[in-house]
Protein backbone atom coordinates (compact mmCIF):
# COMPACT_ATOMS: atom_id res chain seq x y z
CA UNK A 1 0.00 0.00 0.00
CA UNK A 2 1.09 3.58 -0.96
CA UNK A 3 1.89 5.52 2.72
CA UNK A 4 1.20 9.22 2.71
CA UNK A 5 2.91 11.19 5.15
CA UNK A 6 1.72 14.47 6.57
CA UNK A 7 3.94 17.31 8.19
CA UNK A 8 3.58 18.57 10.65
CA UNK A 9 1.21 17.00 12.56
CA UNK A 10 -0.21 20.02 14.08
CA UNK A 11 0.60 23.59 14.95
CA UNK A 12 -0.84 26.94 15.66
CA UNK A 13 -1.44 30.11 13.60
CA UNK A 14 -3.11 33.39 13.64
CA UNK A 15 -5.77 34.85 11.80
CA UNK A 16 -4.82 35.96 8.16
CA UNK A 17 -1.48 34.05 8.15
CA UNK A 18 -0.45 32.17 5.32
CA UNK A 19 0.17 28.26 5.59
CA UNK A 20 1.61 25.41 3.90
CA UNK A 21 0.86 21.91 4.55
CA UNK A 22 3.43 18.74 3.14
CA UNK A 23 1.98 15.38 2.16
CA UNK A 24 4.44 13.10 0.74
CA UNK A 25 3.54 9.66 -0.96
CA UNK A 26 5.93 6.51 -0.52
CA UNK A 27 5.52 5.92 -3.97
CA UNK A 28 4.83 7.93 -7.08
CA UNK A 29 1.65 8.93 -7.40
CA UNK A 30 0.96 11.58 -10.39
CA UNK A 31 -1.41 13.75 -9.52
CA UNK A 32 -4.05 11.37 -8.02
CA UNK A 33 -3.91 13.06 -4.67
CA UNK A 34 -6.94 14.98 -2.77
CA UNK A 35 -7.04 17.20 0.24
CA UNK A 36 -9.99 17.44 3.25
CA UNK A 37 -10.75 19.46 6.09
CA UNK A 38 -12.51 17.86 8.32
CA UNK A 39 -13.86 19.96 11.91
CA UNK A 40 -15.13 17.82 15.18
CA UNK A 41 -18.19 16.19 15.11
CA UNK A 42 -18.22 16.20 10.99
CA UNK A 43 -17.45 14.28 8.07
CA UNK A 44 -14.92 15.43 5.88
CA UNK A 45 -14.91 18.01 3.37
CA UNK A 46 -13.50 17.52 0.18
CA UNK A 47 -11.10 20.87 -0.68
CA UNK A 48 -9.03 20.08 -3.60
CA UNK A 49 -8.92 16.70 -6.26
CA UNK A 50 -6.57 16.09 -8.94
CA UNK A 51 -3.62 17.38 -6.76
CA UNK A 52 -5.00 21.54 -7.50
CA UNK A 53 -8.15 21.67 -8.79
CA UNK A 54 -10.64 23.53 -6.45
CA UNK A 55 -13.95 21.54 -5.57
CA UNK A 56 -17.04 23.71 -6.35
CA UNK A 57 -17.73 26.17 -3.47
CA UNK A 58 -14.58 26.12 -2.04
CA UNK A 59 -12.77 29.58 -1.21
CA UNK A 60 -9.90 30.32 -3.31
CA UNK A 61 -7.83 31.19 -0.55
CA UNK A 62 -7.02 27.13 -0.36
CA UNK A 63 -5.09 26.11 -3.12
CA UNK A 64 -2.90 22.85 -3.78
CA UNK A 65 -0.37 21.94 -5.75
CA UNK A 66 2.46 18.98 -6.70
CA UNK A 67 2.93 15.82 -8.32
CA UNK A 68 4.58 12.76 -8.42
CA UNK A 69 5.51 12.24 -4.38
CA UNK A 70 5.23 15.77 -2.97
CA UNK A 71 2.18 17.66 -2.50
CA UNK A 72 1.40 21.02 -0.98
CA UNK A 73 -1.88 22.61 0.46
CA UNK A 74 -1.53 26.24 1.58
CA UNK A 75 -4.22 28.60 2.86
CA UNK A 76 -3.44 32.06 1.89
CA UNK A 77 -4.96 34.11 4.97
CA UNK A 78 -6.18 32.10 7.19
CA UNK A 79 -9.35 32.50 8.69
CA UNK A 80 -11.47 31.55 11.71
CA UNK A 81 -13.33 28.93 9.98
CA UNK A 82 -10.54 27.59 8.71
CA UNK A 83 -9.21 26.06 12.09
CA UNK A 84 -9.68 22.24 11.44
CA UNK A 85 -8.14 19.14 10.70
CA UNK A 86 -6.69 18.58 7.09
CA UNK A 87 -5.62 14.84 5.38
CA UNK A 88 -4.72 13.89 2.08
CA UNK A 89 -6.05 11.24 0.12
CA UNK A 90 -3.56 9.48 -2.38
CA UNK A 91 -6.33 7.64 -5.18
CA UNK A 92 -3.39 6.35 -7.53
CA UNK A 93 -4.29 2.70 -6.15
CA UNK A 94 -6.01 0.68 -4.54
CA UNK A 95 -6.25 0.39 -1.27
CA UNK A 96 -6.74 4.51 -0.93
CA UNK A 97 -4.96 5.66 1.85
CA UNK A 98 -5.06 9.22 3.69
CA UNK A 99 -2.10 10.66 5.52
CA UNK A 100 -2.60 10.99 9.42
CA UNK A 101 -3.74 14.72 9.15
CA UNK A 102 -2.73 18.12 10.55
CA UNK A 103 -4.40 19.81 13.02
CA UNK A 104 -4.60 23.96 12.61
CA UNK A 105 -4.92 25.48 16.06
CA UNK A 106 -5.53 28.85 16.91
CA UNK A 107 -2.53 30.83 18.39
CA UNK B 1 -29.82 17.21 -3.64
CA UNK B 2 -27.24 14.41 -3.87
CA UNK B 3 -26.70 12.98 0.05
CA UNK B 4 -25.73 9.91 1.97
CA UNK B 5 -27.52 9.38 4.40
CA UNK B 6 -26.32 6.82 7.34
CA UNK B 7 -28.14 4.67 9.87
CA UNK B 8 -27.88 5.97 13.51
CA UNK B 9 -25.20 5.40 16.36
CA UNK B 10 -25.04 1.33 17.91
CA UNK B 11 -23.94 0.18 20.96
CA UNK B 12 -23.45 -3.66 20.94
CA UNK B 13 -21.50 -5.96 22.94
CA UNK B 14 -18.57 -7.46 21.95
CA UNK B 15 -19.32 -10.89 19.98
CA UNK B 16 -22.31 -9.80 18.65
CA UNK B 17 -22.83 -9.13 14.59
CA UNK B 18 -23.69 -5.76 13.12
CA UNK B 19 -25.35 -4.41 9.83
CA UNK B 20 -25.27 -0.09 9.23
CA UNK B 21 -26.43 1.20 5.77
CA UNK B 22 -26.27 4.16 3.72
CA UNK B 23 -28.99 5.03 1.76
CA UNK B 24 -27.90 7.04 -1.50
CA UNK B 25 -30.80 10.03 -2.92
CA UNK B 26 -30.58 12.80 -5.57
CA UNK B 27 -28.55 10.54 -7.91
CA UNK B 28 -28.01 7.78 -10.02
CA UNK B 29 -26.88 4.96 -7.21
CA UNK B 30 -26.14 2.54 -9.53
CA UNK B 31 -23.61 4.57 -11.10
CA UNK B 32 -21.40 5.53 -8.57
CA UNK B 33 -19.40 3.76 -6.39
CA UNK B 34 -19.57 3.78 -2.30
CA UNK B 35 -16.78 4.09 -0.04
CA UNK B 36 -16.53 3.42 3.92
CA UNK B 37 -14.00 5.09 5.92
CA UNK B 38 -13.03 4.37 9.77
CA UNK B 39 -12.41 7.18 12.26
CA UNK B 40 -11.56 5.79 15.62
CA UNK B 41 -11.55 8.14 18.56
CA UNK B 42 -9.24 11.01 17.90
CA UNK B 43 -7.64 9.01 15.44
CA UNK B 44 -7.37 9.38 11.42
CA UNK B 45 -9.01 8.52 8.68
CA UNK B 46 -8.77 4.48 7.06
CA UNK B 47 -10.24 3.57 4.07
CA UNK B 48 -11.98 0.11 4.48
CA UNK B 49 -13.49 -0.51 0.90
CA UNK B 50 -15.83 -0.02 -1.59
CA UNK B 51 -18.67 -1.24 -3.87
CA UNK B 52 -20.01 -0.31 -7.19
CA UNK B 53 -24.19 -0.98 -6.46
CA UNK B 54 -24.56 -1.36 -10.32
CA UNK B 55 -23.03 -5.18 -10.40
CA UNK B 56 -21.61 -5.48 -6.56
CA UNK B 57 -18.20 -5.35 -7.64
CA UNK B 58 -16.38 -4.93 -4.57
CA UNK B 59 -12.88 -3.96 -3.42
CA UNK B 60 -11.44 -4.11 0.30
CA UNK B 61 -8.55 -2.73 2.11
CA UNK B 62 -6.14 -5.63 3.45
CA UNK B 63 -6.68 -4.19 6.59
CA UNK B 64 -10.28 -4.78 6.32
CA UNK B 65 -10.56 -7.90 4.13
CA UNK B 66 -11.79 -10.78 6.01
CA UNK B 67 -12.92 -8.84 9.43
CA UNK B 68 -16.00 -7.19 7.43
CA UNK B 69 -18.42 -7.26 4.45
CA UNK B 70 -19.61 -4.30 2.23
CA UNK B 71 -23.05 -5.42 0.21
CA UNK B 72 -25.14 -2.91 -1.38
CA UNK B 73 -29.11 -3.48 -2.79
CA UNK B 74 -29.60 -0.88 -5.26
CA UNK B 75 -33.82 -1.74 -5.07
CA UNK B 76 -33.81 0.81 -2.22
CA UNK B 77 -30.44 2.70 -3.00
CA UNK B 78 -28.59 1.03 0.22
CA UNK B 79 -24.64 0.58 0.78
CA UNK B 80 -24.26 -1.67 3.79
CA UNK B 81 -21.08 -2.40 6.10
CA UNK B 82 -21.66 -5.37 8.37
CA UNK B 83 -19.32 -7.40 10.97
CA UNK B 84 -19.94 -11.01 12.27
CA UNK B 85 -18.51 -10.65 15.63
CA UNK B 86 -17.40 -7.00 16.73
CA UNK B 87 -14.89 -6.43 19.04
CA UNK B 88 -14.07 -3.30 21.52
CA UNK B 89 -11.42 -2.50 18.58
CA UNK B 90 -13.75 -2.00 16.58
CA UNK B 91 -15.44 1.44 18.13
CA UNK B 92 -15.13 4.22 15.81
CA UNK B 93 -17.18 6.53 14.01
CA UNK B 94 -17.77 5.11 10.23
CA UNK B 95 -18.67 7.31 7.34
CA UNK B 96 -19.48 5.80 3.87
CA UNK B 97 -18.71 8.25 1.07
CA UNK B 98 -19.16 8.81 -2.58
CA UNK B 99 -15.99 9.50 -5.36
CA UNK B 100 -16.27 11.71 -7.86
CA UNK B 101 -14.96 8.48 -10.08
CA UNK B 102 -13.30 5.14 -8.74
CA UNK B 103 -10.83 5.13 -7.77
CA UNK B 104 -10.87 8.94 -6.62
CA UNK B 105 -11.70 11.91 -4.16
CA UNK B 106 -14.85 11.24 -2.13
CA UNK B 107 -16.77 14.51 -2.74
CA UNK B 108 -20.02 13.11 -1.28
CA UNK B 109 -19.81 12.10 2.71
CA UNK B 110 -22.22 10.70 5.01
CA UNK B 111 -22.99 11.74 8.29
CA UNK B 112 -21.42 9.12 9.80
CA UNK B 113 -22.51 6.42 12.53
CA UNK B 114 -20.74 5.94 15.77
CA UNK B 115 -20.70 2.46 16.46
CA UNK B 116 -19.64 1.31 20.15
CA UNK B 117 -18.55 -2.05 21.17
CA UNK B 118 -18.51 -2.36 24.97
CA UNK B 119 -19.78 -4.96 27.55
Amino acid sequence: AIRMTQSPSSFSASTGDRVTITCRASQGISSYLAWYQQKPGKAPKLLIYAASTLQSGVPSRFSGSGSGTDFTLTISCLQSEDFATYFCQQYYSYPLTFGGGTKVEIK
Amino acid sequence: EVQLVQSGAEVIKPGESLKISCQGSGYSFTSYWIGWVRQMPGKGLEWMGIIYPGDSDTRYSPSFQGQVTISADKSISTAYLQWSSLKASDTAMYFCARPLISPGAFDIWGQGTMVTVSS
